[in-house]
C-alpha cells in the first residue's frame, strides 16, 4: 500500500504571495492532520481533517487554512507568506478519528520564503 | 495543557551497543496514547513504536522496547543492538484520548558510531 504523499517537494516562494501544499493519505485514511516543523518551536499541530471537515486547528494565524476533498485528499493553504513560514509542513493520516489509530507521516513539503 | 520534555537534545552510542532516550509528559488525562517516531536525514517521519496508557505491559518491537512509567509520567526508548541506520532524531509525542493533535517533544539527535 502506498504511503503518504506529498507535493511539491520543495517550494521557494517570496513575501506577501501566497501557497497550496497538497497531501495525499494512504488509501483508506479518512483523517489527515498537518504540522508545521521549524528548528525553533519544533513540531506544531496546525489542524485535522476528517470527512471533508476541520476537527480541530492549533494555534496558528488565519493566514493558514485547508481543506479536505471527498477522496480524503488534503490541501492546506497559506496566505501572505512572511519569514517565518519557511518551514517543513508534514502531513499524516489515520485510518479514522479513533484515539487508537496511529498517524503516519508523509515526506513533507519543505517551504522557504524569501 | 499537555506537554512533552526530552532533555537530552544529542546522543551516541557505539555499534551493537544499547542506548535509552529519555522523555516525560505531562497530563491531567487518564487514558492517552504515547509514541517514538524516528525522523532520518531524509526528513520522512518514521513510527518506531506506540504504547497505550492503559496497558501496563511496555511495549516491544524487535530491537525497539519502551520504559513506561504512568506515574512518574515517563516513557523511555531503549534501542539495542544499535545500527548505523538508526542515527536519526528520535521524537517523543503524546495523544490523547479525545483529540488527534500529537504533541511533540523537541527531539533527540542520535549519532551512531562504528
Amino acid at each position: 500500500k502506498a504511503g503518504v504523499t506529498q507535493t511539491p517537494r520543495y517550494l521557494i516562494k517570496t513575501r506577501g504571495q501566497q501557497v497550496t501544499l497538497s497531501c495525499s493519505p494512504i488509501s483508506g485514511h479518512r483523517s489527515v492532520s498537518w504540522y508545521q516543523q521549524t528548528p525553533g518551536q519544533g513540531l506544531q499541530f496546525l489542524f485535522e481533517y476528517f470527512s471533508e471537515t476541520q476537527r480541530n486547528k492549533g494555534n496558528f494565524p488565519g493566514r493558514f487554512s485547508g481543506r479536505q476533498f471527498s477522496n480524503s485528499r488534503s490541501e492546506m493553504n497559506v496566505s501572505t507568506l512572511e519569514l517565518g513560514d519557511s518551514a517543513l509542513y508534514l502531513c499524516a493520516s489515520s485510518l479514522e478519528r479513533h484515539s487508537t489509530d496511529t498517524q503516519y507521516f508523509g515526506p513533507g513539503t519543505r517551504l522557504t520564503v524569501l | 495543557a499537555q506537554t512533552v520534555t526530552q532533555s537530552q537534545p544529542e546522543m551516541s552510542v557505539q555499534e551493537a551497543e544499547t542506548v535509552t532516550l529519555s522523555c516525560t509528559y505531562d497530563t491531567s488525562e487518564s487514558d492517552y496514547y504515547l509514541f517514538w517516531y524516528k525522523q532520518p536525514p531524509s526528513r520522512q517521519m518514521i513510527l518506531v513504536i506506540r504504547q497505550e496508557a492503559y496497558k501496563q505491559q511496555n511495549a516491544t518491537e524487535n530491537r525497539f522496547s519502551v520504559n513506561f512509567q504512568k506515574a512518574a509520567k515517563s516513557f523511555s526508548l531503549k534501542i539495542s543492538d544499535s545500527q548505523l541506520g538508526d542515527a536519526a532524531m528520535y521524537f517523543c509525542a503524546y495523544k490523547g484520548r479525545n483529540n488527534n493533535d500529537m504533541r511533540f517533544g523537541a527531539g533527540t539527535r542520535l549519532t551512531v558510531k562504528p
